[in-house]
């Protein structure tokens, strides 16, 4: 969707590394949300934020840590305590009252 | 918690229908979702669906939804080549709507 952006589409890392993903939304929605994506696994939720200054553990947070400092920013980091990092990783942005998610394109970390 | 399943892969021959199947778990869910991932992209959201109603109709998608079996189904008419692609059904329940995806299904379609 035209008004999320993440970056960068492609990363590699090396094993020990910490690394931050952005994810950028000029849409105004309060809720972010980041996904990752592992083939045959479906899209597993990370963590989500409803408003500035506040997230929630997604199912699988082990190993991430975010922030929310602007509504329009949701980076995520992948420290090196994430055992498997290798995945395609998809931020989402919703309207507070719910409906559909609109997501970005995507960023690929691969570790070396 | 919530579960929302699909079979993995779909073969159709172009200029057929393709329907994709999905199940889900939680009985409180108020949206159901029909996305579309392209290679190395993002998820499309194709269409969608009130929990209240049994079927919704959008040009070549028909989504129909058996909420007393939990039960939604996407149906493609005259499936293209352009439609190969994974298709992900989602439910959205709660406040906030927490969003639930299943594994997706992989539709290759042949010419």
């Amino acid at each position: 969707d035209g008004g999320i952006t993440q970056s960068p589409k492609y990363l590699f890392r090396k094993e020990g590394q910490n690394v931050t993903l952005s994810c950028e939304q000029n849409l105004n929605h309060d809720a972010m949300y980041w996904y990752r994506q592992d083939p045959g696994q479906g899209l597993r939720l990370i963590y989500y934020s409803q408003i500035v200054n506040d997230f929630q553990k997604g199912d699988i947070a082990e190993g991430y840590s975010v922030s929310r400092e602007k509504k329009e920013s949701f980076p995520l980091t992948v420290t090196s305590a994430q055992k498997n990092p290798t995945a395609f990783y998809l931020c989402a942005v919703q309207r507070l009252q719910g409906g559909e998610l609109f997501f970005g394109e995507g960023s690929r970390l691969t570790v070396l | 918690g919530e579960d929302v399943e699909q079979s993995l892969f779909l073969s159709v021959r172009e200029g057929d229908s393709s329907v994709i199947n999905c199940t889900y778990t939680d009985s409180s869910s108020t949206y159901l979702y029909w996305y579309k991932q392209e290679p190395g992209a993002g998820l499309q959201l194709l269409t969608y669906i009130f929990s209240n109603m049994d079927m919704k109709q959008d040009q070549r998608l028909t989504v129909l939804l058996n909420k007393k079996d939990k039960h939604l189904s996407l149906r493609i008419a005259d499936t293209q080549t352009g439609d190969s692609a994974i298709y992900f059904c989602a439910e959205g329940s709660g406040g906030y709507q927490k969003v639930t995806f299943g594994t997706g299904t992989k539709l290759q379609v042949i010419p």
